[in-house]
This record gives structure tokens, sequence and C-alpha cells, in this order.
């Protein structure tokens, strides 16, 4: 079964940074396009960015209001995958999830979702 | 964002059809549409992905179709358990993903 467990999630100060680690268990993470998407509090789901497998080269693909910002890289052995977000703002307070995207089932769908780690961003 | 009407309610036993409008870039351009359900207060569900077709474990109720830029999601016998929020997506001739902004689904 997969599993996505997140974690790195907290309470920090506007124009902060930030690592947020995504731990695949249950499949071959190295063979997985993975995610984050995000969910302000009462809002709806909003893309963040993937980075393919190493086999596609593991480029990485961002949401415009993220390019530039945030980064995510992947560390296969350890079966994680980490988003680094820095100048951080008020907006980006939100239920970040990672994903697998097309492992299971068809290309360029979410197919696998953890339960989500909190970054809250205030002064 | 791709459009999403707000809300839709309907009793059980009904049919509700909720509709996802974007663009020639999206939509329009890629056979890549996915629905997912979200149940309040726990992570999304993929329950439609490739326009129409299903993961496994997902049940016959729910279907997905596409005319031009606007995709729909159907969801026919309603039941009391179906009640949450959908979201769709698409991929984007961009190479990005986006998400429409939900469709709260309230079985009266």
């Amino acid at each position: 079964e997969v599993q996505l467990v997140e974690s790195g999630g907290v309470l920090v100060n506007p124009g902060g940074s930030l690592r947020l680690s995504c731990e695949g268990s249950g499949f071959v993470f190295a063979n997985a396009w993975m995610n984050w998407v995000r969910q302000a509090p009462g809002k709806g789901l909003e893309w963040v960015g993937r980075i393919r497998a190493f086999a596609q080269g593991g480029t990485t693909d961002f949401a415009a209001p993220f390019q530039g910002r945030f980064s995510v890289s992947r560390h296969d052995d350890g079966n994680t995958m980490y988003l680094m977000m820095t100048g951080l703002k008020i907006e980006d307070t939100a239920l970040y999830y990672c994903t697998t995207e097309g492992f299971t089932y068809g290309f360029h769908s979410h197919d696998s979702w953890g339960q989500g780690t909190l970054v809250t961003v205030s002064s | 964002a791709l459009t999403q009407s707000a809300s839709v309610s309907a009793s059980p036993g009904q049919s509700i059809t909720i509709s996802c409008t974007g663009s020639n870039n999206d939509i329009g351009y890629y056979n890549y549409v996915s629905w997912y359900q979200q149940v309040a207060g726990r992570a999304p569900r993929l329950v439609i992905f490739g326009v129409t077709s299903r993961p496994s474990g997902v049940s016959d109720r729910f279907s997905g179709s596409k005319s031009g830029n606007t995709a729909f999601l159907t969801i026919s016998g309603l039941q009391a358990g179906d009640e949450a929020d959908y979201f769709c997506a698409s991929y984007t001739s961009s190479r990005t993903d986006v998400f429409g902004g939900g469709t709260r689904v309230t079985v009266l």
C-alpha cells in the first residue's frame, strides 16, 4: 500500500524559509513522479510543483506564483522528497500535501496523497 | 484556475453533474482531466483520471466526460457518503497542473 507522510510544517515569520519533507513507502519511490499541492484554510486545492523521476531527468515544474521562490528535490535512497520554500508570505499559510503522479493510474493524475503538513506564516 | 460551480445539492438516489471549464491550453488540449473527492477533514482522493477512467475501489456511480474545454463529473444514485467537496484538475500545455475551485455537494 502506498503511504506518504509529510513533515516539517511549523509557524514561521514572514520572509522566512522552511523545508518540508515527504517520505514514501509501499512503492518504488525512485520510479515515481512526485508533487506538492497545497490548501489554504477553508480554500481549494492549489498545485505547487512536481519533480520527475531521475529516469526522466529529475526535472521540476512549478506553478507561476512559486517559480524562483520554491524548489523541489528528492533523495531516492531515503525515499524522500523535499520542498524548500523561501521568502514566505502570510498567504503561503496552508496545508501542504505531497502526492504521487500517475504512479498507479494514468499520467498526470494525483493518485496517492499524504495527510498533509501545516505551514503557518505569521509574525 | 479552472471554473467550477460553487455548490450543488440533491436528494439521495438522484443524479448530479458537476462542470469544470478551462481553456484550449488545459482541458481542451489534453485528455488529462482528473477529479478528486475531499470529505471534510480528510485528504483528497482520486475518483476519475484520464477524463473517464475510475481507479479501483471507486464506485461505478462516478463517471467522467469532456466536451471541448469543459469536463464533467456525474454522480448517479447519490448517497449520503458522497457528500464532499469535488475538485477537477488538468495538465496544461505549459507542463503545469491546474485545479478547479471546487464544488460542494450536499445530499439533502
